[in-house]
C-alpha cells in the first residue's frame, strides 16, 4: 500500500499565484515524522521541513506554509506568491520508525510545479 | 554543518563494467546511510540501508550481488554497480543519518546525487 500519496502530478501557475501541494499519508504508528523536500532541475534534494506527529501546529517560513491535519492524515504545503525559482519537483515523505524498525523514508510520487513568468 | 558529498557526480561507462559511487558525511558521523535510485520523472526508491560495520539491508527486488554496498567507516559508504547494463542508468542518491547531533537524530541529509549512464 502506498504510504504517501501526492495526487497532483503537475501544477502550473503564473507568477505571484499561490499554489498548494497535497500530501496524504498512511501509518499505524502514533509517532512518526513527515518531511517536504524540493528537487530543482539540478537534482539535489533540498530539505524544507520536518514535522513530528505530536506537533500539529501549522508552520510558516517566508512564503512557505504547511498545514498538518492528523484527523485527515494530511500534510499540505502552500507556496504563497509563487516565483519562477519555485519551479521544481516537490516530494512529501514519511518516516515511521516503529513500524519499519528503521528511519528510512517513504517518498510520495512528487508534484512538479512550474511557475510561468 | 550536515553536509553529505557524493563522488562522482556524473559517470558514463560501457556495458559490463563496474562503477563505484562514494557517499561521505563531511562533518558528522553516520552509522546509517541510505541509497536511493531515481529514474527520470519518478520518485526516489530506497534500494538499501547501509549500517557501519555490518551487512546492508536491501529492499525487496534489489539484487544484492548487483548492487554491492560497503559501509566501512562512520563517514563513508560505497555503492558498486557490478556489470552495469543500460537499464541500470539512473540517478543514485545517498543520504546519511546524523546519529549524534542533538535534535537531528532522525533526520537524513542527502548527497547531491550521481548520474550514471551505461552505454
Amino acid at each position: 500500500a502506498q504510504k504517501v500519496t501526492q495526487a497532483q502530478t503537475e501544477i502550473s501557475v503564473v507568477e505571484k499565484e499561490d499554489v498548494t501541494l497535497d500530501c496524504v499519508y498512511e501509518t499505524r504508528d502514533t509517532t512518526y515524522y513527515l518531511f517536504w523536500y524540493k528537487q530543482p532541475p539540478s537534482g539535489e534534494l533540498v530539505f524544507l521541513i520536518r514535522r513530528n506527529s505530536f506537533d500539529e501546529q501549522n508552520e510558516i517560513s517566508g512564503r512557505y506554509s504547511w498545514n498538518f491535519q492528523k484527523s485527515t492524515s494530511s500534510f499540505n504545503f502552500t507556496i504563497t506568491a509563487s516565483q519562477v525559482v519555485d519551479s521544481a519537483v516537490y516530494f512529501c515523505a514519511l518516516s515511521d520508525p516503529w513500524t519499519t524498525n528503521d528511519y528510512k523514508l517513504s517518498f510520495g510520487a512528487g508534484t512538479t510545479v512550474t511557475v510561468r513568468a | 554543518g550536515a553536509v553529505v558529498s557524493q563522488h562522482p557526480s556524473r559517470v558514463i561507462c560501457k556495458s559490463g563494467t563496474s562503477v563505484k559511487i562514494e557517499c561521505r558525511s563531511l562533518d558528522f558521523q553516520a552509522t546509517t546511510m541510505f541509497w536511493y535510485r531515481q529514474f527520470p520523472k519518478q520518485s526516489l526508491m530506497l534500494m538499501a540501508t547501509s549500517n557501519e560495520g555490518s551487512k546492508a539491508t536491501y529492499e525487496q527486488g534489489v539484487e544484492k550481488d548487483k548492487f554491492l554496498i560497503n559501509h566501512a567507516s562512520l563517514t563513508l559508504s560505497t555503492l558498486t554497480v557490478t556489470s552495469a547494463h543500460p537499464e541500470d542508468s539512473s540517478f543514485y542518491i545517498c543520504s546519511a543519518r546524523d546519529t549524534q547531533g542533538a535534535g537531528r537524530w532522525n533526520e537524513q541529509f542527502f548527497g547531491p546525487g550521481t548520474r550514471l549512464t551505461v552505454l
